[in-house]
Parts: structure tokens; sequence; C-alpha cells
């Protein structure tokens, strides 16, 4: 069984540019569910993908946006970043069944510097 | 809303010490409860969670119990080891939802 991934690993961007970052859910998951960590803080949920659609989404503004694939895999966009944007930058894949909200499996992240 | 807030780290302690991590949280209704832990360049793992009030959550030695009286999820170990270094993050979610709400994290140094 293959855990959450996410590419790539480490991404350097300047002010202004946009960036996509991307996540293979574990297997038998349908839930993708995002979170931007700044160092020394906890995560934070930016958004949740759920049958392809955004599914409940935090202070995050709309240049923060996403996809989720029929094969349950999703993207996360971020245009016209700014220089508080650098963090780390987690996906979280897990399953929602019957109404029931099952564990959250995180992937190692991708660690994103603004410049 | 909702928000979690644990004590700021680093704690630091011997090898075979006893840890304590307080985890405070403010929801409405009754959240589900988690320790999440965080080795250095790793995701986040789940090390324990309690679903209702007086659910003793446990793993790896480590317990917390769910206290909806004192509105508290405090992580604990009997005997650290070294391998133990690691943050711990406290977390909530709500009943009805996926959204986790993080506390800051408690950096964890056990030294040999």
């Amino acid at each position: 069984e293959t855990g959450v991934t996410q590419s790539p690993t480490h991404l350097i961007k300047t002010r202004g540019q946009q960036v996509t970052l991307r996540c293979s859910s574990q297997s038998g998951h349908n839930t993708v569910s995002w979170y931007q960590q700044a160092l020394g803080q906890g995560p934070q949920f930016i958004f949740q993908y759920y049958r392809e659609e955004e599914n409940g989404r935090g202070n995050f503004p709309p240049r923060f946006s996403g996809l989720q694939f029929p094969n349950y895999s999703s993207e996360l966009n971020v245009n016209a970043l700014e220089l508080d944007d650098s963090a780390l930058y987690l996906c979280a894949s897990s399953l929602i069944a019957g109404g029931s909200y099952n564990e959250q499996f995180f992937g190692p992240g991708t660690r994103l510097t603004v410049l | 809303g909702n928000s979690v807030t644990q004590m700021e780290g680093p704690v630091t302690l011997s090898e075979e010490a006893f840890l304590t991590i307080n985890c405070t949280y403010t929801a409405t209704g009754y959240p589900s409860l988690f320790w999440y832990v965080q080795y250095p360049g790793e995701g986040l793992q789940l090390l324990l969670k309690a679903t209702k009030a007086d659910d003793k959550g446990s793993n790896k030695g480590f317990e917390a119990t769910y206290r909806k009286e004192t509105t508290s999820f405090h992580l604990e170990k009997g005997s650290v080891q070294v391998s133990d270094s690691a943050v711990y993050f406290c977390a909530l979610r709500k009943a009805a939802g996926n959204k986790l709400t993080f506390g800051g994290g408690t950096r964890v140094l056990v030294k040999p």
C-alpha cells in the first residue's frame, strides 16, 4: 500500500510568480486536505477536496486554489506569490464514507521558499 | 471559533524522564481530539486520538485523556527515549467535518 506522496520536495520561487504543488493520495482514499505550516507553527487548514469538488475552506485568499482528479490525486495552486507564502505545505488524504470521517494520513510536505 | 493551545517548547529531558505536554482547547459541541508527532524532515503522524469525554488514547507508551470539564487533552509518557525527540501537535476536529485545527506545536528534545 503506497502512502501519501507529494512533489516536489523543495521549491524556490520569487514574489509574484505562480506555483503548483502535487499530492497523490493513499490507495482507497477519496478526500484530500491541504495545510500550510509556517516555520515554528502548527499547520493551518487551507481547503479540502472530496469527489473532485472543494468541500471546506480555511481563511486563505482566492489566490490559493486547487483541483482533485478522478484518481483522487490533487493539486494546490498559489498565484501571485508573497513572501509570507513561504512554508511547508502538507497534503493529507482520508476516506469519507457513510458520513464517517476516518484518519487523515499526511504526506512529507513540500517546502516552498518565496524570495 | 475553534482553537487549540499547547505549552511552548522546547522541552528538554533526560532519557527515562517523565514527559507531560499540556493541551487545552476551545470548541463548541464534542470535538475529537488528536496528538500528532512530526519527526525531523517528515510529515505528521497520528500518535493517538480520543473521540469522546473520558476516553483515553494510547500508543507507543504515550497516553492522553479527553477531559471535557477542563477542556484538556494533556499528553504523557512515563519514560522517554532519545527516539521520542520530535515536535508534538495537539489538534481537534469538530464532530461534523474533516478539518483539523492544530496547536502551535511543542518541540521535545530527549538527551541520552
